[in-house]
């Protein structure tokens, strides 16, 4: 089945500072969602990408698509406590019927 | 507030019964689809339904079902649940062209 790595893992971060999580494919894929969940919270849509390269951001998030569409990052500047949470990237599974997400960055933003 | 329903919020139940989660898509949204998120972990597809017809599956288990019903609400069936089933299970929602999913809040169930 599709395969989705994003990484880090986990990031501890100092309040003010950028955080960037990348996502991953083998192969090349359609879109891209990006989704974020805070503690005790559900999963909330951020984005989606669907051109090659594309670029879009939304206030301090900047978002990429990587021109051979396999990759994706998600890039914060100057963090705020706010950040905080679970960022998943989502992507269609092989034969386009449903999204498969990554594991996940964990974000930890100290204040 | 993402208007999708979840219910209910909490479940507790042993080892062996069987439960129902129910979710309601937000309105006019065709497409439903069942997650299941253990511990600190990430959110693994089980199923989807489109206007009341299986869609695509992913790792659901034979002991668990769901169907979507005419007025798309749809239910997710556990049975002779293990304490491994333990996890939160969030139902999704989407419509028309747009791929975009609203979660809702999740049905956080305990096996005991």
């Amino acid at each position: 089945g599709q395969q989705v790595m994003q990484i880090p893992q986990y990031q501890h971060v100092q309040e003010g500072e950028d955080f960037t999580t990348y996502c991953n494919s083998s192969t090349t894929l359609s879109n891209i969602q990006w989704y974020k969940q805070r503690p005790g919270g559900h999963p909330v849509f951020l984005i989606q990408l669907v051109k090659s390269g594309e670029v879009k951001k939304q206030k301090r998030l900047t978002f990429q698509f990587g021109e051979a569409k396999k990759n994706s990052s998600l890039h914060i500047t100057a963090t705020q406590t706010t950040d905080v949470g679970t960022y998943f990237c989502a992507v269609l599974n092989n034969y386009g019927q449903n999204f498969v997400f990554g594991p996940g960055t964990r974000l930890s933003v100290l204040p | 507030d993402s208007g999708v329903t979840q219910t209910p919020k909490h479940l507790i139940t042993a080892t062996g019964q069987r439960v129902t989660l129910r979710c309601s898509p937000r309105s006019g949204d065709l497409s439903v689809y069942w997650y299941q998120q253990s511990l600190d972990q990430g959110l693994q597809f089980l199923i989807q339904y489109y206007n009341g017809e299986e869609r695509a599956k992913g790792n659901i288990l034979e002991r668990f079902s769901a169907q979507q019903f005419p007025d798309l609400h749809s239910e997710l069936n556990l049975s002779s649940l293990e304490l491994g089933d333990s996890a939160l299970y969030f139902c999704a929602s989407s419509g028309g062209s747009s791929l975009k999913q609203y979660f809702g809040p999740g049905t956080r169930l305990t096996v005991t």
